[in-house]
């Protein structure tokens, strides 16, 4: 079965610092990755996708992410966090030889980030 | 930059009533999605559509129904409310030409409680 998973609940950081947000997943052949954050009471907003290519993917307001084929894991990487950074990340996963356009959900971490 | 536009951000409703949500897109997006989400489940899929009068049942549709009479509008009906479907509610939108990497992109969220 295909399935995402977040294993931390909450990430606490001090501004300033390097982050990560851990994803790893399951599926039965080549994965689209994707990232979300979602700001308090509002929507998700894209962040960044990994199609193929460079396993290092770049994406909005400075976030980054690894592909690691041999761990299965899609890592969200920061190199300093902002305070404007507190949001609950989601990180999910499509099979690319599905023929539907579902997304698999991680259970979201929750980033917070210490003046 | 994509809009998608749910109707209502706070809903009030009382168990056995009929509830509409709406969702609006306007970008030409051919798939539109339903999507609840309860603290540490993420986000569960509700229906999605993939063009006009088409629609496809997702992970939890019991109590729920979609109407989808225009390209732009993608409706959720809660036959009969009940306390357990009070919840966050996202509607999402996403293009279909150009493959199954395509991002969702996402309305800011009804929150619906049910009395």
């Amino acid at each position: 079965a295909q399935s995402v998973a977040q294993p931390e609940d909450q990430v606490n950081v001090a501004e300033g610092n390097p982050l990560t947000v851990k994803c790893t997943y399951s599926v039965s052949g080549n994965p689209y990755l994707f990232w979300y954050v979602q700001y308090p009471n509002r929507g998700l907003q894209f962040l960044l996708k990994y199609i193929t290519g460079d396993n290092l993917v770049k994406g909005s307001y400075g976030f980054e992410a690894e592909f690691n084929k041999s761990q299965t894991s899609f890592h969200l990487k920061k190199p300093s966090a902002l305070v404007s950074d507190s949001a609950l990340y989601f990180c999910a996963v499509r099979d690319r030889g599905d023929s539907n356009y579902q997304l698999i959900w991680g259970a979201g971490t929750k980033l917070i980030i210490k003046p | 930059d994509v809009k998608v536009t749910q109707s209502s951000r706070y809903l009030v409703k009382r168990t056995g009533e009929k509830v509409f949500l709406e969702c609006v897109q306007d970008m030409d997006h051919e798939n539109m999605f339903w999507y609840r989400q309860d603290p540490g489940l993420g986000l569960r899929l509700i229906y999605f559509s993939y063009d006009v009068k088409m629609k496809e049942k997702g992970d939890i549709p019991e109590g729920y129904s979609v109407s989808r009479e225009k390209k732009e509008r993608f409706s959720l009906i809660l036959e009969s409310a009940s306390t357990n479907q009070t919840s966050m509610y996202l509607c999402a939108s996403s293009l279909a030409t150009g493959g199954s990497n395509q991002p969702q992109h996402f309305g800011d969220g009804t929150r619906l409680s049910i009395l």
